[in-house]
């Protein structure tokens, strides 16, 4: 069974320090999502990560993949307060036939909580 | 213009009635899903259509029935619903061959069992 673990899984930070959220998974994949979700809303994408090196990076955020490793990183440099919310990674595995199997396996999710 | 519309947003009723929920895509995906998330933000797959066919069916009471009358529509019926069914219920749409489009969800269905 495919397991995908978060951590930490609460994290507080004040504003200005960087800090990392860790994603391992337990079985081959190279399709990692990343999503936001703020309190009693919807799951916003924040990268899709298809392949081995894969790095992206948006605003103060950004995301790498090692496939070797089966491990995802999301660094968040010089935090603000408005990035407070839960992150959630979500492993995609490969379908039988290659492709996906169309079922994301999602992370526990980390509560990050930005201080002034 | 959403994207993944679902109805309604918040659905509070007794134990024992029977409900749906609606969803639907306007993004031309191939296959959609339905998520839970339960007390704990911990979510998990329900249930996934392709093309109108049942792809993936996790262990959920058979109590859940999804219905797709068309590619662009996932419904998700529930039978005597129950106090450990309150959650929040995610619609999602993807085009399963290519990856780099992701999942996009629904603004998702908080529902309660009183």
């Amino acid at each position: 069974e495919l397991k995908v673990e978060q951590n930490p899984l609460f994290l507080s930070m004040q504003e200005g320090k960087n800090y990392t959220i860790y994603c391992n998974y337990s079985t081959t994949s190279d399709r990692l999502y990343w999503y936001r979700q703020d309190p009693g809303k919807s799951l916003e994408s924040l990268f899709v990560l298809l392949s081995n090196g894969a790095v992206k990076q948006e605003g103060r955020l950004m995301a790498s993949l090692d496939t070797k490793a089966r491990l995802s990183t999301l660094h968040i440099t010089a935090a603000v307060h408005d990035l407070s919310a839960t992150y959630f990674c979500a492993v995609d595995p490969p379908g039988r036939y290659g492709g996906s199997q169309g079922n994301l396996i999602f992370g526990k999710g980390t509560k990050l909580s930005v201080k002034p | 213009d959403t994207a993944v519309s679902q109805t309604p947003k918040y659905l509070v009723t007794q134990m024992g009635n029977d409900k749906s929920i609606k969803c639907e895509q306007n993004l031309g995906h191939d296959t959609m899903y339905w998520y839970k998330q339960d007390s704990k933000k911990f979510l998990k797959i329900m249930f996934s259509y392709n093309n109108k066919e049942l792809i993936i069916n996790e262990t959920v009471p058979n109590r859940f029935s999804p219905k797709s009358p068309d590619k662009a529509h996932l419904n998700l019926h529930i039978n005597s619903l129950e106090l450990g069914d309150s959650a929040v219920y995610f619609c999602a749409s993807s085009q399963v061959y290519t990856p780099h489009w992701g999942y996009t969800f629904g603004s998702g269905t908080r529902l309660t069992v009183v």
